[in-house]
């Protein structure tokens, strides 16, 4: 099994509905948890951190799942400008081991 | 604040030849990362600094890719001699401490490289 999951897509939607991006995760030990969103031809920016709470930040909501390993991306209300591909990043507790990321998942919203 | 900045953005050169990427890290982030980035796959990493020290190279192919951070602050990457299956993108990132673990890291705009 992959470290870190993802369904690359792509995801097709139209304006204004609501879509939710998935990511497993292999070590059950860990800790840190990201979303990343990747324009075409441009470099990964930080979109928002996975707190184990679950965290809100406009449209766009952040969950993790321990029991299952998995987190998820939820985007409500989507725009022409959310066409992206989103990485999940995740961080192994041990000390030296870096963030993992997965492939990555393709959206595209369409007006 | 300035954001991590790399050169150069795009780079052609033929099999078999050397090429040196730069990579200079936002104010202050002592850890810097170098990943690599294949169409169609999420980033990858090759080498972690620690300031001037290394804390994983464990997927950098030491046979023809080198790193160094000498000072701390800025890094360069080489790969010699390229193949063709280093076309990628080379990514710069850093982040403020490595123990802190919820520090999230921060990318360049990233070095497209085309092997011919």
């Amino acid at each position: 099994r992959k470290e870190v999951e993802q369904d690359p897509g792509p995801f097709n939607v139209p304006e204004g509905a609501t879509v939710a991006f998935n990511c497993t995760y292999s070590n059950s030990a860990s800790q840190s948890f990201f979303w990343y969103r990747q324009d075409c031809r441009k470099e990964p920016k930080l979109l928002m951190s996975v707190y184990s709470s679950g965290n809100e930040d406009g449209r766009f909501t952040a969950q993790l799942n321990r029991a299952s390993q998995y987190i998820s991306l939820l985007i409500r209300d989507s725009k022409l400008s959310d066409s992206a591909t989103y990485l999940c990043a995740v961080n192994s507790p041990s000390g030296n081991t870096p963030l993992v990321f997965g492939k990555g998942t393709r959206l595209s919203v369409i007006a | 604040e300035a954001g991590v900045a790399q050169s150069p953005r795009y780079k052609i050169i033929e099999k078999r030849q050397s090429v040196a990427f730069w990579c200079n890290p936002i104010s202050g982030h002592a850890t810097l990362y170098w990943y690599q980035q294949i169409l169609g796959q999420g980033p990858k990493l090759l080498i972690q600094f620690q300031n001037n020290g290394v804390v994983d190279d464990s997927q950098l192919p030491k046979d023809r890719f080198s790193a160094e951070r000498l000072k701390g602050v800025d890094s360069t990457l080489k790969i010699q001699p390229a193949k063709l299956e280093d076309s990628a993108v080379y990514l710069c990132a850093s982040s403020l401490e490595r123990w802190d673990s919820n520090q999230p890291q921060h990318f360049g705009d990233g070095t497209r490289l085309s092997i011919l």
